[in-house]
């Protein structure tokens, strides 16, 4: 797995903007891509996912899209809320069905 | 979605002792999982837990210091072994959707080895 330091790649955003977070992924095989939200003090939950053959899918207020080209994943999430404030994962799988996750990045929200 | 429960929550532990973490599905599912997610990291697979035979281990982690059971299709613990400070972590069971490839994840368990 990837490794990462102590520090999380931080996104600060107003109350009510849209954010974007990013991922790039290593592995060309990976055909499923999940992410990830997770508050402080909680485990993972899923938000949304993706396989290789769409290169968008929309949620409630959350949309991925997946360029396999560049091998890169983005979240975006509409109107953000103070509430979205947390760490978003990426996790990809790609021959075995086990999920290998990408370093988090971590959403502020200024009220 | 499965509902999935995991005890203790959180525990405080002595160098040199061992813990053991219980999961607990509400249904049955075909894969669990454990991970490891040290503090301000990413989540690092430590085994597949195999009902009825001995879990997969990842790269990096053994059975003597990792050792896990999984006796039904809902159920599964993993120990920690003769644990030291480096072992203060968070421990996540995960599961595998009965629909095939989303894994879901427990609330975790929240160690702190002194």
């Amino acid at each position: 797995g990837e490794s990462v330091g102590l520090h999380l790649p931080t996104l600060s955003v107003q109350e009510g903007d849209n954010s974007i977070i990013n991922c790039a992924y290593s592995n060309s095989a990976s055909d499923y891509f999940i992410w990830y939200k997770q508050e402080s003090g909680k485990g993972p939950q899923f938000i949304i996912d993706i396989r290789s053959n769409m290169d968008k899918r929309q949620g409630q207020r959350v949309t991925v899209l997946l360029n396999k080209t560049v091998k890169h994943l983005s979240l975006q999430i509409a109107a953000t809320q103070p509430g979205d404030s947390a760490v978003y994962f990426c996790a990809e799988t790609g021959g075995s069905y086990i999920p290998t996750f990408g370093r988090g990045t971590s959403l502020i929200v200024h009220p | 979605s499965a509902v999935i429960s995991q005890k203790p929550s959180r525990d405080i532990c002595q160098r040199g002792t061992s813990l053991t973490i219980q999961c607990q599905v509400d249904s049955q599912v075909t894969m669990m999982f454990w991970y490891r997610q040290q503090p301000g990291q990413s989540l690092t697979l430590i085994a597949t837990a195999n009902q009825g035979s001995e879990a997969t281990y990842e790269s990096g982690f053994v059975i003597d210091k990792f050792p896990i059971s999984r006796p039904n299709l809902t159920f599964s613990t993993l120990t920690v072994s003769n644990m030291s400070p480096e072992d203060s972590s968070i421990y996540l069971c995960s599961v595998e959707a009965l629909s095939g490839n989303t894994i879901y994840f427990g609330e975790g368990s929240w160690l702190t080895v002194v």
